[in-house]
């Protein structure tokens, strides 16, 4: 049930640009995209909802396929600030209930 | 504003003690989640609240730990008879409005438990 992280790691020079992927085995009704930085606690960055609508900073694009279970976060000309590991959380239904499970992360590094 | 505050910031406690870690949410906001966070792992959900309701506490990892929400605010997760399995960062977030899943969640600074 846990979402799957693509990459693992990256590791950018500032200026470059990366993507995230995040795919689950079962339907989603919205994906959720945050940022941790190394000791501190993960902050909001976006969320994707079934049917089209996002909610989200306006410098973070992301997309929601729905019909293959997958969202991608793309950060563009990524800044020094981008640094730390990014974590998708999946709603998914789970019986007559609905879950976020959390993917274990991307770490991304921005380097000069 | 304030934001979500977590108190202790740190426990370091023997094993076999209980402990209680304390999350204070945003003013107004409804919904209240708990998470384990333990090194180099993503976020673990344990429970959530709306209002002092907890409509999903399936992720409470075994029967020594329990929440409970008063007053539609400030929440207390307790771990009894703690086992150095339980050391972790433990995360607590807020939402405004009816919760569920599809709102953005702010996160609290974490209680650090260590285990000895």
């Amino acid at each position: 049930q846990q979402p799957v992280q693509s990459p693992q790691a990256v590791i950018l020079r500032e200026g470059e640009d990366a993507v995230i992927n995040c795919s689950s085995s079962k339907a989603l009704y919205s994906v959720h995209w945050y940022r941790q930085k190394h000791g501190e606690a993960p902050v909001f960055l976006m969320i994707l909802l079934k049917g089209g609508e996002q909610k989200g900073h306006e410098k973070i694009s992301a997309s929601f396929n729905e019909k293959k279970q997958q969202s991608s976060l793309y950060l563009t000309a990524s800044q020094l600030s981008y640094s730390g590991t990014y974590f998708c959380g999946t709603e998914t239904r789970a019986g007559n209930n609905r879950k976020l499970i959390w993917g274990l992360g991307t770490s991304l590094a921005v380097n000069p | 504003g304030a934001g979500v505050s977590q108190s202790p910031s740190n426990k370091v406690t023997e094993k076999g003690k209980d402990v209680e870690l304390r999350c204070d949410p945003i003013s107004g906001h409804t919904a209240l989640y708990w998470y384990r966070q333990s090194l180099g792992q993503g976020l673990e959900f344990l429970i959530y609240f709306q209002g002092n309701s907890a409509p999903d506490k399936s992720g409470l990892p075994s029967d020594r730990f329990s929440a409970e929400r008063t007053g539609g605010s400030v929440s207390t997760l307790t771990i009894q008879r703690t086992q150095q399995e339980d050391s972790a960062v433990y995360l607590c977030a807020s939402s405004p409005r009816r919760g569920g899943y599809q709102e953005t969640q702010y996160f609290g600074p974490g209680t650090r438990l260590l285990v000895l």
